[in-house]
Parts: structure tokens; C-alpha cells; sequence
């Protein structure tokens, strides 16, 4: 599986724009780039995917760049229950649903 | 409701014994998987099953069993042989195998050894 790399840590404050960033220079063409989120002692939730195109939903936007090598997930206006762990995964056509996670980004929401 | 249910929440076991940690799914998923999670770490794969009566080892299968007799249920026992079986555990399931589809993740079990 191609790898992904994203900072150990963010911070925001409360009602303001985040970004989100993932790096995936190894990615494939059919590699769909997906988000996930952990709350502490949580399983984690589904955020957002894509494959080429930006792609909105109610919890958050899917930048991806033109080269697919990286992308951004936006959160137009964190909130305190924003804060979690995120995980940026690239989920392949032939690994039949084996996501692996790396660390993730620790996003913390001040108020 | 639809979803996965995990049992029980915390579970503290002794060293030395097997035990058996409970996924159940009403989604009608095909696919099913075993998840662990160190502190601080992201997941790893354990076991997966793509439909009943078939399952393959994932990336940290050693210590640990499986069985997928029904297709709601993916019990894991995780025996005497896992070294360091204490930590939290997470089952999964998704509906197909595609790349754009979602995986829905349990609440987790806790497992603690003493």
C-alpha cells in the first residue's frame, strides 16, 4: 500500500478554517484517498473521500491537488468536537477494504 | 439501529488466558475486520474475512484467532500466545471491497492483561 505522510500535530482555534494537509507521492490511479477521525477511546468515523475531483460533505471538503500526490481535508469551521486524531489512508481497488493507518494528525481546538 | 457492536467495552483478563472478544454487525456487510491500537499508534490489521467460512491473516495475526461462521458475527480470540495482548481493539466491517468504499468502525474493546 502507498504511504502517507502528514504533520504529528495542529492546532486551531474555535470557528476558524483548518487545513488539513497529507502528502502521498506514491499513489497509485486507482487509489482513493480517504479521511477518517478518532475521538479518544473511540472507534473512528468516516470523514470524507475522493479519487481525483474536490468533493464536499456536511463535515468537511476534499482538496486534491491536480497530480493527486497530495491533498487537503478542510474544516470550514472547527468546532471543540472537532478535535481528534485524523487519518489520511489510500484505500486501493484491489485491497478489499485493509486500510492502513498511519499516525494520523492530532488536531487541537482551542476555544 | 444499524451497526457494529462491540463486547464488552473494558475487559481484564490474566496472563496466560485466551479470550474471546464479541463483533457483531447488522449493516448485511460481506467484509469484516479485526483492528489493533497501541497508544499513540494508528491501527493494525489483524484478521479480515470476506465472506463467511473464509478469512485471512492480516499484518499481525500471530496470537490471535478468527472464525466466520455467520455473516453478522467475526469473533477474535486472542490466546496465551499473543506476548503482548493488551491493548484496544477495533472491529470493522464494509460493504464491498472497492476502494471508494467506507469502512464503519466499532466502539472498541479494551483488553487489559494483568
Amino acid at each position: 500500500d502507498a504511504k502517507t505522510t502528514q504533520p504529528n500535530s495542529m492546532e486551531s482555534n474555535e470557528e476558524e478554517p483548518v487545513h488539513l494537509p497529507c502528502n502521498h507521492s506514491t499513489i497509485s490511479g486507482t487509489d482513493y484517498i480517504h479521511w477518517y477521525r478518532q475521538l479518544p477511546s473511540q472507534g473512528p468515523e468516516y470523514v470524507i473521500h475522493g479519487l481525483t475531483s474536490n468533493v464536499n460533505n456536511r463535515m468537511a471538503s476534499l482538496a486534491i491537488a491536480e497530480d493527486r500526490k497530495s491533498s487537503t481535508l478542510i474544516l470550514h469551521r472547527a468546532t471543540l468536537r472537532d478535535a481528534a486524531v485524523y487519518y489520511c489512508i489510500l484505500h486501493g481497488g484491489t485491497s478489499y477494504g485493509k486500510l492502513t493507518f498511519g499516525q494520523g494528525t492530532i488536531l487541537t481546538v482551542h476555544p | 439501529d444499524g451497526g457494529i457492536t462491540q463486547s464488552p467495552k473494558y475487559l481484564f483478563r490474566k496472563e496466560g488466558q485466551n479470550v474471546t472478544l464479541s463483533c457483531e454487525q447488522n449493516l448485511n456487510h460481506d467484509a469484516m475486520y479485526w483492528y489493533r491500537q497501541d497508544p499513540g499508534q494508528g491501527l493494525r490489521l489483524i484478521y479480515y474475512s470476506q465472506i463467511v467460512n473464509d478469512f485471512q491473516k492480516g499484518d499481525i495475526a500471530e496470537g490471535y484467532s478468527v472464525s466466520r461462521e455467520k455473516k453478522e458475527s467475526f469473533p477474535l480470540t486472542v490466546t496465551s500466545a499473543q506476548k503482548n495482548p493488551t491493548a484496544f481493539y477495533l472491529c470493522a466491517t464494509v460493504a464491498g471491497g472497492l476502494g471508494g468504499d467506507t469502512q464503519y468502525f466499532g466502539p472498541g474493546t479494551r483488553l487489559t492483561v494483568l
